[in-house]
C-alpha cells in the first residue's frame, strides 16, 4: 500500500483537459517536492514534472503539475491520443532519503 | 545527452542473488545519484535505492537487509546485488540518473526482465 494515492484511471476525449491526483497523509505532500513520470506502454518512465511544477527540457508544455494541501495534481490539457499512458506520482522523501511512487493512474484516450 | 543500458541474466533461481549492472554513456558517472527501481509485471514502480559518486549508498527499507549498490567508475558502471530472492522479486529492473528532490529521476535505462524462478 502506497504512502501516495492515485486513481487507478482516469479518461478524456482528444482535445479535452484531463487532471491525475495524487494524494498523501497530513503535511507529507505539503512537505516534499512531487515529480510526475509517464508510461507509455512497453517504454521506461519518463519525466513530466519535477519540484511540484517544473517541466523538464523538452516536455510539451500542455501538462503542468500543481500541489493543495495534502494533494498534487497533474494537467494534460489538448489531450492526444499519444498521451494514452500510466501517469505516476512520485516524492522525495526526506525522512527516508528516498523515493515513495504512488501505485499509478492509467489515461485512456476516448 | 546520458544514456543508461542494463544488462544481466534474464533468469535467476530462487534464493540465489540477482546481479545487473548499469553501464552509463554520454556522460560521466563522477556526479550525481544513480538510482534502481523496478516495476513487477503488471504493477507499479518501486524504488530500491541509489549510490552517490562518492560512493554513499541509501536503500529502501523494504530491500536494506538483502540489497547492495555499488559504483565501478573506471568502467563508468553501477551494480545492484539482491540476494535471497523469491518469485517476488521477477520485475522489470530500470536504471536511472537520480537528481533527488531538486531533478527528479531525470534519465532512464531502458529496463531489463528478470525472472526468479527455479
Amino acid at each position: 500500500q502506497s504512502l501516495l494515492t492515485q486513481p487507478p484511471s482516469v479518461s478524456g476525449a482528444p482535445g479535452q483537459r484531463v487532471t491525475i491526483s495524487c494524494s498523501g497523509g497530513t503535511s507529507y505532500i505539503e512537505n516534499n517536492g512531487v515529480n510526475w513520470y509517464q508510461q507509455l506502454p512497453g517504454k521506461a518512465p519518463k519525466l513530466l514534472i519535477y519540484y511540484d511544477d517544473l517541466l523538464p527540457s523538452g516536455v510539451s508544455d500542455r501538462f503542468s503539475g500543481s500541489k493543495s494541501g495534502t494533494s498534487a495534481s497533474l494537467a494534460i490539457s489538448g489531450l492526444q491520443s499519444e498521451d494514452e499512458a500510466h501517469y505516476y506520482c512520485a516524492l522525495w522523501d526526506d525522512s527516508l532519503n528516498g523515493w515513495v511512487f504512488g501505485g499509478g493512474t492509467k489515461l485512456t484516450v476516448l | 545527452q546520458v544514456q543508461l543500458q542494463e544488462s544481466g541474466p534474464a533468469l535467476v533461481k530462487p534464493s540465489e542473488t540477482l546481479s545487473l549492472t548499469c553501464t552509463v554513456s554520454g556522460g560521466s558517472i563522477n556526479s550525481h545519484y544513480w538510482s534502481w527501481i523496478r516495476q513487477p509485471p503488471g504493477k507499479g514502480l518501486e524504488w530500491i535505492g541509489y549510490v552517490y559518486y562518492r560512493g554513499t549508498t541509501r536503500y529502501s527499507p523494504a530491500f536494506t537487509s538483502r540489497v547492495s549498490i555499488s559504483l565501478d567508475t573506471s568502467n563508468n558502471q553501477f551494480s545492484l546485488r539482491l540476494t535471497s530472492t523469491t518469485a517476488a522479486d521477477t520485475a522489470v529492473y530500470y536504471c536511472a540518473r537520480d537528481g533527488r528532490a531538486a531533478a527528479g529521476i531525470d534519465s532512464w535505462g531502458r529496463g531489463t526482465l528478470v525472472a526468479v524462478s527455479s
